[in-house]
């Protein structure tokens, strides 16, 4: 089905443990967004993609990193969770970054 | 820089209007607004550009004010499906990515 998919929907991991995020869509969009959504914040950007091998930094980047070899895939790794990272990780596309994104189910992660 | 949102919670009784503000302190090119219900994903409503015109949906329009760097959602006759929480995204001029507010959240009552 055409889309966008994340994996795990759910995720409890422990602190210091390394996690990978997966979001994968079907559309050919150039832009991938991945936000973390805390209550009382909204949607913060974490990484953004305009294209394959092109990524950049949002506006809470510390202690994530992403790549982006394919364009229809965009994994966030967190390198070394820590408690603070407890949060809902929501992964987006678009055509272009004016454009609307389109999001993910999301991907509920709880670090204990 | 973070939009603000204005109210943060408002709760209306079914058929009655609502209006939702976002201001930034920057110069903005375009200002995006999305819906999400709890539990969900943030769905897309619209996207208003600078120069452009207010945009409509359904019951469901918006304007941007390029001089105050605001925009405004407007909800008609409000159905019980209008619930939830409503995102605006702001574009700053040069930034090629969005900022969103903290969010609105919308109670519809019988």
């Amino acid at each position: 089905d055409a889309g966008i998919t994340q994996s795990p929907r759910y995720k409890i991991t422990e602190t210091g443990r390394q996690v990978t995020l997966m979001c994968h869509q079907t559309w050919s969009h150039s832009y991938m967004f991945w936000y973390r959504q805390d209550l009382g914040h909204g949607l913060r950007l974490i990484y953004y993609s305009a294209a394959a091998d092109i990524t950049d930094k949002g506006e809470v980047s510390d202690g994530y990193v992403v790549s982006r070899s394919k364009t229809e895939n965009f994994p966030l790794t967190l390198e070394s969770a820590t408690r603070s990272q407890t949060s809902v990780y929501f992964c987006a596309s678009s055509w272009d970054y004016s454009y609307e994104q389109y999001f993910g189910p999301g991907t509920r992660l709880t670090v204990t | 820089q973070q939009p603000v949102q204005s109210p943060q919670a408002v709760i209306l009784r079914e058929g009655e209007d609502a209006v939702i503000n976002c201001s930034s302190s920057k110069a903005l090119y375009s200002v995006h607004w999305y819906r999400q219900k709890h539990g969900e994903a943030p769905v897309f409503l619209m996207i208003l550009l600078k120069g452009g015109e207010q945009k409509g949906h359904e019951k469901i329009s918006a304007s941007f004010n390029e001089k105050k760097q605001q925009s405004s959602l407007y909800l008609t006759a409000s159905q019980l499906s209008y619930s939830g929480t409503y995102f605006c995204g702001t574009e700053a001029e040069g930034a090629q990515k969005l900022v969103f507010g903290q969010g609105t959240r919308l109670t519809i009552n019988p």
